[in-house]
């Protein structure tokens, strides 16, 4: 069974400091795709990144960069320079590759960045 | 190009009555799905199309609710009749099948059932 795990449910900093979210996830699958999403206070979903299982390159994108290691099954997302902006639950989710095509979410982890 | 559209934004009525919640996917995708987001059980995949034929309604809680998928560019969601315990956000979202698995969501409706 597929599962995805954010053990962090709510995370609380100053505005500049970085941030990691954690996210551990569970498969059989030999080819799978993780993602990151974050839902701002306004409710929409969006689309961060994906990352399929064959590579494990970190990958920067301006303040955002993510981890992704497959010994640990872990894809972790870091903020540096946290600005309040930021403030959103962020989820992390997986799929299988092929003809599955279920999302499963983690519960997400609420992101709080303070002025 | 425009996202996934959803409709209504918000929707507010009484149990028992019908209620149908619309989406128009992102054009060319041909993958739909349509999520629940609660409170107690977070985000949850209800059912999912693809080229317009239902693949997975595993998720759909139960015979109350119903979705279709007439063509490329439209589907509903239709839960009749109502109960409080149904009040969610119901998130649409599409995706190109075999490009990449990305799917992306539309802004959600957030309905409540008195």
């Amino acid at each position: 069974a597929q599962k995805v795990t954010q053990a962090q449910t709510e995370i609380s900093v100053v505005e500049k400091e970085d941030v990691t979210l954690d996210c551990v996830y569970e498969t059989r699958d030999t080819t799978y795709y993780l993602f990151w999403y974050k839902q701002p206070p306004s409710g929409e979903l969006v689309f961060l990144i994906r990352r399929n299982s064959f590579d494990e390159q970190n990958e920067i994108s301006g303040r955002y960069s993510w981890n992704f290691q497959k010994s640990t099954s872990s894809f972790n997302f870091t903020i540096t320079a946290s600005q309040v902006v930021d403030s959103a639950v962020y989820f992390c989710a997986l799929t299988g590759g092929g003809a599955t095509n279920k999302l499963i979410f983690g519960t997400g982890t609420l992101l709080a960045v303070q002025p | 190009d425009a996202g996934v559209i959803q409709s209504p934004r918000h929707e507010v009525t009484e149990m028992g009555q019908e209620v149908t919640l619309r989406c128009k996917p992102i054009s060319g995708h041909n993958s739909l799905f349509w999520y629940r987001q609660t409170m107690m059980r977070g985000l949850e995949l209800l059912i999912y199309f693809n080229n317009n034929v239902p693949i997975d309604d595993s998720g759909m809680p139960e015979d109350r609710f119903s979705a279709k998928m007439p063509n490329a560019s439209f589907s509903t969601l239709k839960i009749q009749p109502s109960e409080p315990r149904d009040s969610a956000v119901y998130f649409c979202a599409s995706r190109l099948a075999g490009e990449n698995n990305e799917q992306f969501f539309g802004p959600g409706t957030r309905l409540t059932v008195l």
